[in-house]
C-alpha cells in the first residue's frame, strides 16, 4: 500500500513568492495535518484537516493556509515567503482524529533564496 | 505552552546494549505518547505508541509511560548501528489533533 506522498520533493523560492505545497494521505486515512520542521528540531504543528473541515491551526501566521479536497488530499499555501520559512514541511495522515497514529510522508524541502 | 522536553545527545551506546531514551511533558492534559526514529534527511516514522501507564513491548522496542511522572521512555534492546538516528517523543492531548514534538534525541550505535 502507498504511503503519504508528497510533492515536489524539494523547491526554491526567492523571498516573496507564494508556493502551494501537495499531500495525499494513506488510502483510507480521513485526516491530514501539516507540520514544519527546521533543522536541529522537532516539527511543530501548522494545520490538521479532517473531513475536509480545519480541526486545529498552530501558531503560524496567516501567510499560511491550507485545504482539503473531497478525496481527502490536502495542499498547503505559504504567500509572501520569507527567509525563515526554509523548512522542512512534513504532511501526515491518520485514519481519525484525535489520538490516532500520525504516518509522516517524505516531506517537501523549501529553500527560500 | 505544552512543551516536550528532551535531552538533545548525543547518546552513545556499543552494538548489542540498552538505549534508553527519555522525555518529559509539561500537559497533565497528554493523554497519548508517541516514538518516532528520523534518520538524517529523512522524515520522521512512526515506532512505538503509548496511551496508558505502565510498559508496551513490540520487538526490541519498550516504551514506557507513567503519568504521575509525566514522563517517556523509549527502550532499545540489543541495540545495532542501524539504529543509530534521532528519535523523537511527541504527545497530544484529548481533544487536541496536534502533535507537539520534543527536539529530539541523537543516538549513535558503536559497532
Amino acid at each position: 500500500d502507498a504511503g503519504v506522498t508528497q510533492s515536489p520533493t524539494h523547491l526554491i523560492k526567492t523571498r516573496g513568492q507564494q508556493v502551494t505545497l501537495r499531500c495525499s494521505p494513506i488510502s483510507g486515512h480521513k485526516s491530514v495535518s501539516w507540520y514544519q520542521q527546521v533543522l536541529g528540531q522537532g516539527p511543530q504543528f501548522i494545520f490538521q484537516y479532517y473531513e475536509k473541515e480545519e480541526r486545529g491551526r498552530g501558531n503560524f501566521p496567516d501567510r499560511f493556509s491550507a485545504r482539503q479536497f473531497p478525496n481527502y488530499s490536502s495542499e498547503l499555501n505559504v504567500n509572501a515567503l520569507l527567509l525563515g520559512d526554509s523548512a522542512l514541511y512534513l504532511c501526515a495522515s491518520s485514519f481519525g482524529h484525535g489520538d490516532q497514529p500520525q504516518h509522516f510522508g517524505d516531506g517537501t524541502r523549501l529553500s527560500i533564496l | 505552552q505544552k512543551e516536550v522536553e528532551q535531552n538533545s545527545g548525543p547518546l552513545s551506546v556499543p552494538e548489542g546494549a540498552i538505549a534508553s531514551l527519555n522525555c518529559t511533558y509539561s500537559d497533565r492534559g497528554s493523554q497519548s505518547f508517541f516514538w518516532y526514529r528520523q534518520y538524517s534527511g529523512k522524515s520522521p516514522e512512526l515506532i512505538m505508541s503509548i496511551y496508558s501507564n505502565g510498559d508496551k513491548e513490540d520487538g526490541r522496542f519498550t516504551a514506557q509511560l507513567n503519568k504521575a511522572s509525566q514522563y517517556v521512555s523509549l527502550l532499545i534492546r540489543d541495540s545495532q548501528p542501524s539504529d543509530s538516528a534521532t528519535y523523537l517523543c511527541a504527545s497530544s492531548g484529548a481533544g487536541s489533533y496536534q502533535l507537539t514534538f520534543g527536539k529530539g534525541t541523537k543516538l549513535s550505535v558503536i559497532p
